[in-house]
């Protein structure tokens, strides 16, 4: 069982450049969400889905983008990247909206 | 507000010691959750919270739901090096979840 998978696993970028963090799920969850983790505050909601065509604002949103074209793919787009998006970057699905989530192993992003 | 408060924010402690970390908001929750999350992995879910005053048993990790549903807590019993991790508590409300910031937990042996 893949579950959810996230690559890159660790990414450098300088400032301004952009790239595209990829997640996919294979259990045919409806709900993904992007959180990114930042030592002592825990998980910040970035982005969410609660299925394919739709997407919504977490907390954390400004500077990055989804879409979701199919139920098994939910990437984050950084555009222009910045040193503050250093960060560890999680990918989560559920079969409910309410959980319990399924996490990826995360992509460690340092921007310089 | 969200907030989820985790306390405390480390604990190092000798193999075979018992613990407890707490989950406190100032409001009320529908659910809780909490996970555990080992270096260089993601979360792992260890159960979820329902009912007020609600007691669930996982093996050596007992945990509670407050009565008036604003608070959690886990306790372990005779903790190992394997229970070494960051332990999270979740809540969800309206399509998203909200995360505490944890509670660094090392067993030495």
């Amino acid at each position: 069982n893949a579950g959810v998978t996230q690559t890159p696993k660790f990414q450098v970028l300088k400032t301004g450049q952009s790239m595209t963090l990829q997640c996919a799920q294979d259990m045919n969850h409806e709900y993904m969400s992007w959180y990114r983790q930042d030592p002592g505050m825990g998980l910040r909601l970035i982005h969410y889905s609660v299925g394919a065509g739709i997407t919504d604002q977490g907390e954390v949103p400004n500077g990055y983008n989804v879409s979701r074209s199919t139920t098994e793919d939910f990437p984050l787009r950084l555009l222009s990247a910045a040193p503050s998006q250093t960060s560890v970057y999680f990918c989560a699905s559920s079969y409910s909206i309410s959980g319990p989530l399924h996490f990826g192993n995360g992509t460690r992003l340092t921007v310089t | 507000t969200q907030l989820l408060e985790q306390s405390p924010q480390f604990l190092s402690i000798q193999e075979g010691e018992n613990l407890t970390v707490y989950c406190n908001s100032s409001s009320v929750f529908s659910s809780l959750q909490w996970y555990r999350q080992e270096p260089g992995e993601g979360p792992v879910l260890l159960v979820t919270v329902v009912t007020g005053g609600e007691v669930k048993k996982l093996k050596r990790l007992t945990f509670q739901f407050g009565d008036a549903r604003k608070d959690s807590s886990l306790h372990i019993t005779a903790a190992q090096p394997g229970d070494t991790g960051l332990y999270l508590c979740a809540r969800y409300n309206f399509n998203k979840f909200y995360f505490g910031s944890g509670t660094k937990l090392n067993v030495k042996p």
